[in-house]
């Protein structure tokens, strides 16, 4: 149980290009979503934790209107990279909390290169 | 503020050996939570062991044991009879109060683990 299906697993676009990456709870109902940013042989940085039906919170020296948020129902998130530079090119994870032992499960992450 | 701390970026364990993984944090709240999590080259966070702040006792996952002392605020993780499948990153990280900080997961640095055979 408590799975979270994150696609796409890798995507290669273009410079100055959006793109959007969705969590999807797929048997629990996903109140809060957290998005973390991860270079290459580094920690995971929390960008945001969104909730349902409320606009995202995001830590501190993130770009709210580079990275859009949206978590309009209680099974999707998405995290939109719009105007996309090589220096966005990372992997991003999700994770959801969920009402278990440990609760919270992670998305397997999108590997995003911008070229 | 809380801080997670991982001071060994990369360890190296004999295959069949045990190791253990530094984890020291900070936090002013009473109750918070420790995970560890494993993380391959496919990027991929598999959960390992969690320990409470409540919780007296060490927990322990088959080859996965959390040394857990509160007065030195430190997690350690504890990997017996290492195998070669272990070799990847692993992640210590703290849960913080639901009610300060939203329950929220922040990470420490990791350690990249390699076993040789």
């Amino acid at each position: 149980g408590a799975v979270v299906s994150q696609h796409p697993s890798w995507v290669i676009c273009k410079s100055g290009t959006s793109v959007k990456i969705e969590c999807r709870s797929l048997d629990f109902q996903a109140t809060t979503m957290f998005w973390y940013r991860q270079f290459p042989k580094q920690s995971l940085m929390l960008m945001a934790t969104s909730n349902e039906g409320s606009k995202a919170t995001y830590e501190q020296g993130v770009e709210k209107d580079k990275f859009l948020i949206n978590h309009a129902s209680l099974t999707l998130s998405t995290l939109t990279v719009t105007s996309a530079h090589p220096e966005d090119s990372s992997f991003y994870i999700c994770s959801a909390k969920y009402v278990g032992q440990y609760g919270y499960t992670f998305g397997s992450g999108t590997r995003l290169t911008v070229v | 503020a809380q801080k997670i701390t991982q001071t060994q970026p990369g360890m190296f364990v004999q295959e069949k050996e045990a190791v253990t993984l530094d984890c020291t944090y900070d936090t002013s709240d009473q109750s918070y939570g420790l995970f560890w999590y494993k993380q391959p080259s496919s990027g991929e966070m598999i959960f390992l062991i969690y320990q409470g702040s409540y919780d007296e006792q060490n927990a322990t996952e088959g080859r996965y044991s959390l040394n857990f002392q509160k007065a030195r605020k430190s997690a350690n993780l504890v990997i017996s009879a290492s195998q070669l499948g272990d070799s990847a990153m692993y992640f210590c990280a703290m849960r913080g109060s639901l009610h300060n900080q939203g329950g929220k997961l922040i990470f420490g640095q990791g350690t990249e683990l390699s076993v040789k055979p």
